[in-house]
């Protein structure tokens, strides 16, 4: 069965400093990887994924499939990315997501 | 437009008592996914539905929860016999497709269910 890590429960970053948020998972085929951001008193919201090799909101994620990660990365955080950050996993003909645990990021100003 | 909401946004019942918790998706979507969040964890998935019909169920923990669908919009989900253990919050999503066809699912804002 698919598996989502998120070895960080809570991540706190000075305002200005590179941000890097770890994912990894465990799926044996090819998976479709994604994160969904919640800033406080709103709802679930994507953020990326990684089919569209966007940059959103500054912040970007590679798949790796050799280690099996899919790390979000900012270079300079600001003090609007503080928010709860889930990294999901999907694959083709599964509708579901799968969800990591989730990391609290706190931007300190 | 409206996003996804749900009602009510918070319920509290007692233990053995019978819930219904409801979803109106964005209009024309024809996937409709429900997820329970319990403290401290990620979303799991519950259920999802293709129109009317649930494409998946696997996610439901035991048969005192159901869901349905039947005009293929609002979605309400049942849960008979509530335990203490159910309490979490539910999340319903929708999307204009599937996953793979790069739809989005748009979260709902939740209900919180607490049973005492």
């Amino acid at each position: 069965a698919q598996r989502v890590t998120q070895p960080e429960k809570l991540l706190s970053v000075f305002k200005g400093a590179p941000v890097e948020l770890k994912c990894n998972y465990s799926y044996s085929g090819s998976p479709e990887l994604f994160w969904y951001v919640q800033y406080s008193r709103q709802r679930l919201q994507l953020l990326l994924r990684h089919i569209s090799r966007e940059s959103i909101k500054g912040f970007t994620a590679d798949l790796n499939k050799g280690e099996t990660s899919f790390h979000l990365k900012k270079p300079f955080a600001q003090e609007e990315d503080s928010a709860m950050y889930y990294c999901a996993l999907a694959y083709f003909g599964n509708e579901k997501l799968t969800f990591g645990t989730g990391t609290r990021l706190t931007i300190i100003p | 437009g409206a996003g996804v909401s749900q009602t009510p946004s918070n319920k509290v019942t007692e233990k053995g008592k019978y819930v219904e918790l409801r979803c109106d998706p964005i209009s024309g979507h024809t996937a409709l996914y429900w997820y329970r969040q319990s403290l401290g964890q990620g979303p799991e998935f519950l259920i999802y539905f293709q129109g009317t019909g649930a494409a998946d169920d696997s996610g439901l923990p035991n048969d005192r929860f159901f869901a349905v669908r039947p005009e293929g919009s609002v979605s309400t989900l049942k849960i008979q016999r509530t335990e203490r253990g159910d309490s979490a919050v539910y999340l319903c999503a929708s999307s204009a497709g599937t996953l793979v066809s790069y739809n989005e699912q748009f979260f709902g804002p939740g209900t919180r269910l607490t049973v005492l």
